[in-house]
């Protein structure tokens, strides 16, 4: 039979608004955090890391924070653009390998 | 500044035949990464290469499955004898540096359907 693909988390957002996009963390020790945007057809491409030796980094556009009191994880996009639709991963370093989360797909609107 | 290479993009062949991914890293890049995608397992790293050498290949699947790095500029992962469920798309990556603290850099994949 066919099989059913997981549904992706969704985050709906208009043009010029501020996005958040979260991803909690499953290992403690993890010391190596970083957020890939993946569009249609196209490879996972690195946006931004952190290590866990810090709280906050900023890039353009892009601001991630790290909570590792609660092992959660977030990527703010300041003034959402309709180039900025992609699915985006969170990945943290677990044991020497990178771990990858299944994504969130971020839609928007003009 | 030229990423990671792969090819084919897209590959389509019968169950039992031999398949072969190919990536060219990004130039000066020490540390390479395939990767499978699927919607049911997302992003899994298969095998890990640091200068030139397999690191970690506790991903690989079956012995149906192998890669190889015989030089800093190439590597092929091969499938033999494909099987249906080993649709999926393939990714490979490279990083400076070793371990997996660096941003890896992904190539656009290949598409590869099992008939």
């Amino acid at each position: 039979g066919e099989s059913v693909g997981l549904h992706l988390p969704t985050l709906s957002v208009q043009e010029g608004d501020n996005s958040i996009i979260n991803c909690a963390y499953s290992n403690s020790a993890s010391d190596y955090f970083i957020w890939y945007k993946q569009e249609s057809g196209k490879g996972p491409q690195f946006i931004i890391d952190i290590r866990s030796n810090m709280d906050k980094r900023q890039g353009q556009r892009v601001t991630v924070l790290l909570n590792k009191t609660v092992k959660h994880l977030s990527l703010q996009i300041a003034a959402t653009q309709p180039g900025d639709s992609a699915v985006y991963f969170c990945a943290e370093n677990a044991g020497g390998k990178l771990i990858f989360g299944q994504g969130t797909e971020l839609s928007v609107k003009p | 500044d030229a990423g990671v290479i792969q090819s084919p993009r897209h590959e389509v062949t019968e169950m039992g035949q031999e398949v072969t991914l190919r990536c060219k890293p990004i130039s000066g890049h020490n540390s390479l990464f395939w990767y499978r995608q699927t919607m049911m397992r997302g992003l899994e790293l298969l095998i890990y290469f640091n200068n030139n050498v397999p690191i970690d290949d506790s991903g690989m699947p079956e012995d149906r499955f192998s890669a190889k790095m015989p030089n800093a500029s190439f590597s092929t992962l091969k499938i033999q004898p494909s099987e249906p469920r080993d649709s999926a798309v393939y990714f490979c990556a490279s990083s400076f540096g070793t371990g997996q603290r660096q941003p890896q850099h992904f190539g656009d994949g290949t598409r590869l359907s099992i008939l």
